[in-house]
């Protein structure tokens, strides 16, 4: 079956532009994840969604950080007036149940110029 | 803050031989700890994990130990194959209030197989 695919895979933005950056789940998984990953360290934790309800946003690094997932499966992280110190991997997880293992997509790399 | 660290940054080894990887963990607390795998261009991959009510785990290929009382976890790769080479990350599952939870990773190690 499909895993977590998310897209674009590479994206480059000038300082300033808005990204979008987009995550379709397993089918039927009810556990939504995003991370950062920056160049050499492991991934950071940014947003955790329950179905529809983002339940904890705690590692959003600033407000330019949004995330939704309006209809409780594809997910879009969007970042507004990107800096350079956004460039990074993010990538997306998702899990059946809450506590359950965690499947990641292969990331979306952002370069802002 | 709480951290999850690792204390070698690279491993070279010859195929065949054994791998360890190691990683410290500063939250007493945590109560589950997972290996992934990743590989270039890809995401982290689960390889094993272990609760903090155990010592040791066994997978394919793989052993996972803990030892709370130095708060120090490693993975054993036997008979590594050039198939392991990727970056190993240690990461700590841990709850919050709100319903949630999230992992915290270390920093990784790069393992490279000598063919």
């Amino acid at each position: 079956g499909a895993g977590v695919s998310q897209s674009p895979r590479y994206k480059v933005a000038k300082r300033g532009q808005d990204v979008a950056l987009r995550c379709d789940p397993i089918s039927g998984h009810v556990s939504l994840f995003w991370y950062q990953q920056a160049l050499g360290q492991g991934p950071e934790f940014l947003t955790y969604f329950q179905n529809e309800a983002q339940l904890d946003k705690s590692g959003l690094p600033s407000d330019r950080f949004f995330a939704e997932r309006p209809e409780g499966s594809v997910s879009t992280l969007k970042i507004q007036r990107t800096q350079q110190e956004d460039s990074a991997v993010y990538l997306c997880a998702s899990s059946f149940l809450r506590g359950d293992e965690q499947f990641f997509g292969p990331g979306t790399r952002l370069t802002v110029l | 803050g709480e951290s999850v660290g690792l204390h070698l940054p690279t491993l070279s080894v010859q195929e065949g031989d054994n791998s360890i990887i190691n990683c410290a963990y500063s939250n007493s607390a945590s109560d589950y700890f997972i290996w992934y795998k990743q590989e270039s261009g890809k995401g982290p991959q689960f390889i094993i994990d272990i609760r903090s009510n155990m010592d040791k785990r066994q997978g394919q290929r793989v052993t996972v130990l803990l030892n709370k009382t130095v708060k120090h976890l490693s993975l054993q790769i036997a008979a590594t194959q050039p198939g392991d080479s990727a970056v190993y990350f240690c990461a700590e599952k841990s709850y919050s209030g709100a319903g949630s939870y999230q992992l915290t990773f270390g920093k990784g190690t790069k393992l490279s197989v000598i063919p």
